[in-house]
């Protein structure tokens, strides 16, 4: 079968870094991507990893190992704005989304 | 680039009648467009994957006769809701993917569907 597996919810301070990691199982993969979503939108793309590393993008990097089926989200200087939900997502034939994480950031 | 509209951005329907959701990518041809629907608090259900020119692929559960999907065209596809139901009140999402890009896909703004 297909999953991905993320932890349900993360929460940190003004200023500081948080991962977030995603496990994954699929018999056919294109690649992995990052998702975010505010409370009543849409998701909006925040990055993609076809290959093995890590892709910074700002102040958001991910970083995928395609031998161990494992990315990760890194959010740096975190900001208020960024309280939302993170989903990963693997392409395959097909876009398919993890549970989600609800990030919480503390003043 | 990669903007994909979803229209309408929201519709309140009797009970009984169908609803047509458009999807179209505005400055990129799609060839394959994805049909989600999320709950409030749950992840995007992926309902089914439409390709231009041809049948939509269903997944698991969902009724093909009850959400009608066409992709008549590289830049449009639609999902039409038949006889809705209150329980078929939801947030629909379709996103659609740019292979010029390569990147996974971008989504549109998604249509929030109340059923009365």
């Amino acid at each position: 079968g297909q999953s991905l597996e993320q932890p349900s919810e993360v929460t940190a301070v003004e200023g500081a870094i948080v991962q977030i990691n995603c496990t994954y199982q699929t018999s056919g993969f294109y690649g992995l991507s990052w998702y975010q979503q505010h409370d009543g939108g849409a998701p909006t793309f925040l990055s993609y990893n076809a290959l093995d590393g890590l892709e910074e993008t700002g102040r958001f990097s991910s970083f995928l190992s395609r031998s161990d089926s494992y990315g990760y989200l890194l959010l740096q200087e975190l900001q208020m704005k960024d309280s939302a939900s993170y989903f990963c997502a693997f392409l395959g034939g097909k876009l398919i989304f993890g549970q989600g994480t609800e990030l919480s950031v503390k003043p | 680039g990669a903007v994909v509209s979803q229209h309408p951005s929201w519709v309140i329907c009797k009970s009984g009648t169908s609803v047509k959701i458009e999807c179209r990518s505005l400055d990129f041809q799609a060839t394959t467009m994805f049909w989600y629907r999320q709950f409030p608090k749950q992840s995007l259900m992926l309902m089914a994957t439409s390709n231009e020119g041809s049948k939509a692929t269903y997944e698991q559960g969902v009724e093909k006769d009850k959400f009608l999907i066409n992709h008549a065209s590289l830049t449009l596809s639609t999902l039409t809701v038949t006889s809705a139901h209150p329980e078929d009140s939801s947030f629909y999402i379709c996103s659609a993917r740019d292979p010029g890009r390569g990147q996974g896909a971008f989504f549109g703004q998604g249509t929030r569907l109340t059923v009365v």
